[in-house]
């Protein structure tokens, strides 16, 4: 049983560009959070995709995107690359009718010069 | 708002010693507990969960920990530490709502556990 993959590992983008990455829920989950995790600090919540939609979102500004397709997978959109946007970002998914507990993937670390 | 204070950056130990690490957290509102571990260039593992029911909880590889709610900490602890645990341990919460859901946690800073041979 194949866990949540995400994609790509690492990659690395100058400012002002724009990053896409690529997240797989583990079989069976519904629904993909994403978090921030800056060197030497906690994850934090970017937002949550539950049937195509953006359920919740934490504080982060318009430039960070996403979008859930109908296989439950997602892709989170940063624009206008800064270089306080270097961090891992790690993607959890969960099964929203069973206790919700997230499972992380192991994050695309993504480093802005 | 919620947040979450991890008392402890680091914290040194030496193997078969036992070990405690802190979190307090502050909210106004019922929470769910979680702590998690993180090793080197991976993910987050859950170790255990506080929802509600017994204050004290066992999770995976023989941690444990118990919600205090007078004095809003949910302490991690195990008997003894192997050379295997050294990683970094997340703390977090999240509001105790609409079925459970976990996606918005709110995480500590986390404290790195360095066991020592």
């Amino acid at each position: 049983d194949a866990g949540v993959t995400q994609s790509p590992t690492h990659l690395i983008k100058t400012r002002g560009q724009q990053v896409t990455l690529r997240c797989s829920p583990k079989s069976g989950h519904d629904t993909v959070s994403w978090y921030q995790q800056a060197l030497g600090q906690g994850p934090q919540f970017i937002f949550q995709y539950y049937e195509e939609e953006e359920r919740q979102r934490g504080n982060f500004p318009d430039r960070f995107s996403g979008h859930q397709f109908p296989n439950y997978s997602s892709e989170l959109n940063v624009n206008a690359l800064l270089l306080g946007d270097s961090a891992l970002y790690l993607c959890a998914s969960s099964f929203r009718g069973g206790t919700g507990e997230l499972f992380f993937g192991e994050g695309s670390r993504l480093t802005v010069l | 708002a919620q947040s979450v204070t991890q008392l402890d950056s680091q914290v040194p130990v030496f193997e078969e010693a036992p070990v405690e690490l802190r979190c307090n957290y502050s909210s106004s509102v019922s929470v769910y507990l979680f702590w998690y571990v993180q090793y080197p260039n991976q993910g987050l593992q859950l170790l255990l969960k506080y929802l509600s029911g017994s204050t004290l909880v066992k999770g995976i590889n023989g941690f444990e920990a118990e919600f205090n709610k007078s004095q809003t900490s949910f302490h991690l602890r195990k008997p003894s530490v192997h050379i295997s645990d050294t990683a970094e341990y997340f703390c977090a919460v999240s509001l105790a709502n609409y079925g459970g859901s976990q996606g918005n946690l709110i995480f500590g800073k986390g404290t790195k556990l360095s066991v020592k041979p």
